[in-house]
């Protein structure tokens, strides 16, 4: 019964190559959130989501696309991976609006582009 | 500069003693998170404000919107509160993050 869960846990790949990394809540909120944290643990927002609608998207490269083919899920494609994309996302998911309802993340994936 | 401001950045602190974490933002803001991030690495949601105080358990978190500041508040710390806290803020259309103060509470 995860709330919010995420998978892979672990990904580790090479520069150039396309991944994708899948969210689900079973919450039923209706917003969802990407979030990125460096390696010096700084947490970043990039996308949010309200009913399937981008919401929130921050200024991140072009390769990052976000997908959401329902209300429960919020998939992130990454094109081209490149060295500099390691890191750990986040997803999350609220209630209502974007930003004013507390969030749920999922466990994180941990990215490794060699 | 950061739009928003954490301090301290690491503090550590006996087990029972009482524990301030302070942000300060430079931004007008619709809501204000706090974020607890386990040594694991799990993030769990302590807080929304936008305005006044909230308990929960030894946990208080207060805001004063005038001032743009907010407090987080730990009573009788625990080993259990080892952690970073975040405080991340949301303007109606953006979140801003603080770097985060990492807490160590000694048994």
């Amino acid at each position: 019964d995860t709330a919010v869960s995420q998978t892979p846990k672990y990904l580790v790949t090479q520069m150039g190559n396309d991944k994708s990394i899948k969210c689900e809540q079973n919450l039923g909120h209706d917003t969802m959130y990407w979030y990125k944290q460096d390696s010096k643990k700084f947490l970043k927002i990039m996308f949010s989501y309200n009913n399937k609608e981008l919401i929130i998207n921050e200024t991140v490269p072009n390769r990052f696309s976000p997908k959401s083919p329902d209300k429960a899920h919020l998939n992130l494609h990454i094109n081209s991976l490149e060295l500099g994309d390691s890191a750990v996302y986040f997803c999350a998911s609220s209630l209502g609006t974007s930003g004013v309802n507390e969030q749920f993340f999922g466990p994180g994936t941990r990215l490794t582009v060699l | 500069k950061n739009e928003v401001e954490q301090s301290p950045q690491n503090l550590t602190a006996q087990e029972g003693e009482f524990i301030t974490i302070n942000c300060s933002y430079s931004v007008g803001i619709s809501a204000l998170h706090w974020l607890q991030q386990h040594p694991g690495g799990g993030i769990v949601s302590l807080f929304m404000l936008s305005s006044g105080k909230k308990k929960h358990g030894r946990l208080i978190a207060t805001i004063n919107i005038q001032e743009k500041h907010s407090s987080l508040h730990i009573t009788a710390s625990h080993p259990r509160d080892s952690a970073v806290y975040i405080c991340a803020v949301f303007t109606g259309n953006q979140f801003y993050f603080g770097t985060g103060t990492s807490l160590t509470v000694i048994p």
